[in-house]
């Protein structure tokens, strides 16, 4: 079974530069989630989806993060304008409805210079 | 206000010992509660989990206990390995309509030492 895939795995931006992360989440699993990370902290919500709808974006910063789930498969999450405390993993998870146990992507590191 | 604490960042033990990591949280409406290992590089996996009407989930090597009068769990690992070294994750979520939602603590960084 292929897990959660997620690209790119690296981006560098400047400051005020837009950016755009995708996931494909496991294969039946109805529910997404899109993480932030930052260094030493554990992953932060920022948005999750049951199928094609949102179920919660109460951390979402909405001013200039952006998510989508179009078909209810493949997700895409956006900064823009990126600031400099956006930098960190963004980790995209997905688990089936109902159920507790996420399964995780390996993360994109963003860094704002 | 951090609803869910690891108060050690690091832990560090001889193979073939215990380990134990542990985990407080604040919030009395979490019911379900989960530990993730997270490898560099990689993004965290689920290792086991426990719901509030047990005091003691047991998986091979790990067992989690939960304290829910303390709001207090750990992972205990027996005997550990230096596989294991990582950062453990531990997670809490209610349950209520949303379930599946965590809150996530800032990790504990197990080393296993040979």
């Amino acid at each position: 079974e292929a897990g959660v895939a997620q690209s790119p795995r690296y981006k560098i931006i400047e400051k005020r530069q837009s950016v755009a992360f995708w996931c494909n989440p496991i294969s039946g699993h109805a529910t997404l989630y899109w993480y932030q990370q930052i260094l030493g902290q554990g992953p932060k919500l920022l948005i999750q989806f049951q199928n094609n709808g949102v179920v919660d974006d109460s951390q979402l910063p909405k001013d200039r993060f952006s998510a989508e789930r179009l078909k209810g498969v493949d997700s895409t999450l956006k900064i823009q304008p990126a600031k400099l405390e956006d930098s960190a993993v963004y980790l995209c998870a997905s688990s089936l409805p109902g159920s507790f146990e996420q399964y995780f992507g390996p993360g994109t590191r963003l860094t704002v210079t | 206000d951090q609803q869910v604490k690891q108060n050690s960042p690091s832990l560090s033990v001889q193979e073939g010992r215990i380990s134990i990591l542990n985990c407080d949280y604040t919030n009395s409406m979490f019911d379900y509660f989960l530990w993730y290992k997270k490898y560099p590089a990689e993004g965290p996996t689920f290792l086991i989990s426990i719901s509030s009407i047990k005091d003691k989930n047991e998986d091979g090597r790990f067992t989690v206990f939960l304290n829910k009068s303390a709001k207090h769990l750990s992972l205990h690992i027996v005997p550990s390995q230096p596989g294991d070294s990582a950062v453990y994750f531990c997670a809490a979520s209610p349950l209520n309509t949303n379930a599946g939602k965590s809150t996530f603590g800032d990790g504990t960084t197990l080393t296993v030492k040979p």
